[in-house]
Order: structure tokens, then C-alpha cells, then sequence
């Protein structure tokens, strides 16, 4: 069945690092692909999608690119801050929202 | 716009007691998702509803847990003769148009279960 795959966490950063959390999946079709991102206390808030092979995501200087060939979805950020500090979520929704377990980041300044 | 609306965003229950969570989605919205995450766990797909059907409940517990969305009012996830097991934070999602269409879900705060 259709699954999601992402990096273990927790990873710890210092402010102004640079941020990779992986994300692989498996699909029968051809799914939109999302992060979600979600603060200490909270829900779920959207952080940037791609519907289609090539798509790029970008927000809030997060990029995501969508990668067809390696079934890839990987979250880049060139400099994170201390407000960045949640769990992330890469997310594939096709007939229904499948999540990948979350990886937790800590920005420590 | 008001987002999608959880309430209690806390409920506290003794085991064998009955849990109701609200979920009121986006205005416009008439598609609703249930989703759970237990502790250091990612979330799970519960069940997909449209006003007063139930579409895919393929992610519920067989026994115990039921959910519904009536033609007024909230969507409702009941879960009968709680366990201790079913502590978890429940969160709520709807969209404007099915999933197949590959909306985006809009997501609520959650309500947050414990069962002592």
C-alpha cells in the first residue's frame, strides 16, 4: 500500500544551520505530496505542497522539491531559526491523507 | 474564515466512560477527516465522512468507536467504554472537495484525550 518514509528524528540545530529532513514514499498512483508542520500544543498547519513531478514547494524559506524518479520529497531549509523548532510531517494524499511518523526539530540558538 | 473548530480541546475520562469530540470544518467545507495520534507517533487515518455519510472508515477500531456528520451541526467521534489505550490527541481536517481531487485538508487544533 501506499506509504510514507522520514528521516528518524529528533535533530538538533544551531541557528542558521542548514536543514535536510528526507521523505520517500511509496504509490500506486500519482499523489500530491505536502509538509505539514505542527508547534509545540498544536495542529497541523500547512507548509508547502507540490501536486505534480518537477513542482517545487517553497515557504517561510522551507523548499520541497517532487521528485518522480526517486520518490522523493525532501525539506530543505538554508537557514533555520529557533522559531522553527515543531515536528514536521511529510504527508502524500491520493485517495487519503497518508502521513509519514513526524521528525521533531530542535533549534537551539 | 474561521479554521476548522475542535472542541474540548481537553477532555479528561475515566475508563468505561463515553468520549464525544466536535469538530466543526472550515465554512464552505463539507468534507470531514478524523485522524489520531498517539503518544511519539505519527498520525493515522481514522475515517472520512460528507454530510451524513460515511465514505471510508477503513482506519476506525472495529468496536467501541463510531463517527458521524450530521445534515446540521458538527461532525461527532464517539468513542464508548474508554480504555487508557485510547489516550491520544484527535484531530479533525476537512476540505472543500473530496481528497481524490488532492485538496489540501485544513486541520484543527486537535482535542486532547486522557483516560485515567
Amino acid at each position: 500500500g501506499d506509504s510514507v518514509t522520514q528521516m528518524e528524528g529528533p535533530v538538533t540545530l544551531s541557528e542558521e544551520a542548514f536543514l535536510t529532513i528526507n521523505c520517500t514514499y511509496t504509490a500506486t498512483g500519482y499523489p500530491s505530496l505536502f509538509w505539514y508542520v505542527q508547534y509545540p500544543g498544536e495542529g497541523l498547519q500547512l507548509l508547502l505542497k507540490a501536486t505534480k513531478a518537477d513542482d517545487k514547494g517553497s515557504n517561510k524559506g522551507f523548499e520541497a522539491t517532487y521528485r518522480k524518479e526517486t520518490t522523493s520529497f525532501h525539506l530543505e531549509k538554508g537557514s533555520v531559526q529557533v522559531s522553527d523548532s515543531a515536528v514536521y510531517f511529510c504527508a502524500l494524499i491520493y485517495d487519503k491523507v497518508i502521513f509519514g511518523p513526524g521528525t521533531s526539530l530542535s533549534v537551539i540558538p | 474564515n474561521a479554521g476548522v473548530m475542535q472542541n474540548p480541546r481537553h477532555l479528561v475520562r475515566r475508563r468505561g466512560q463515553e468520549a464525544r469530540l466536535r469538530c466543526s470544518p472550515m465554512k464552505g467545507h463539507s468534507h470531514v477527516y478524523w485522524y489520531r495520534q498517539l503518544p511519539e507517533e505519527g498520525l493515522k487515518f481514522m475515517v472520512y465522512l460528507q454530510k451524513e455519510n460515511i465514505i471510508d472508515e477503513s482506519g476506525m477500531p472495529k468496536e467501541r468507536f463510531s463517527a458521524e456528520f450530521p445534515k446540521e451541526g458538527p461532525s461527532i467521534l464517539r468513542i464508548q467504554q474508554v480504555v487508557r489505550g485510547d489516550s491520544a490527541a484527535y484531530f479533525c481536517a476537512s476540505s472543500p472537495r473530496a481528497s481524490q481531487f488532492r485538496n489540501e485538508q485544513f486541520f484543527g487544533p486537535g482535542t486532547r484525550l486522557t483516560v485515567l
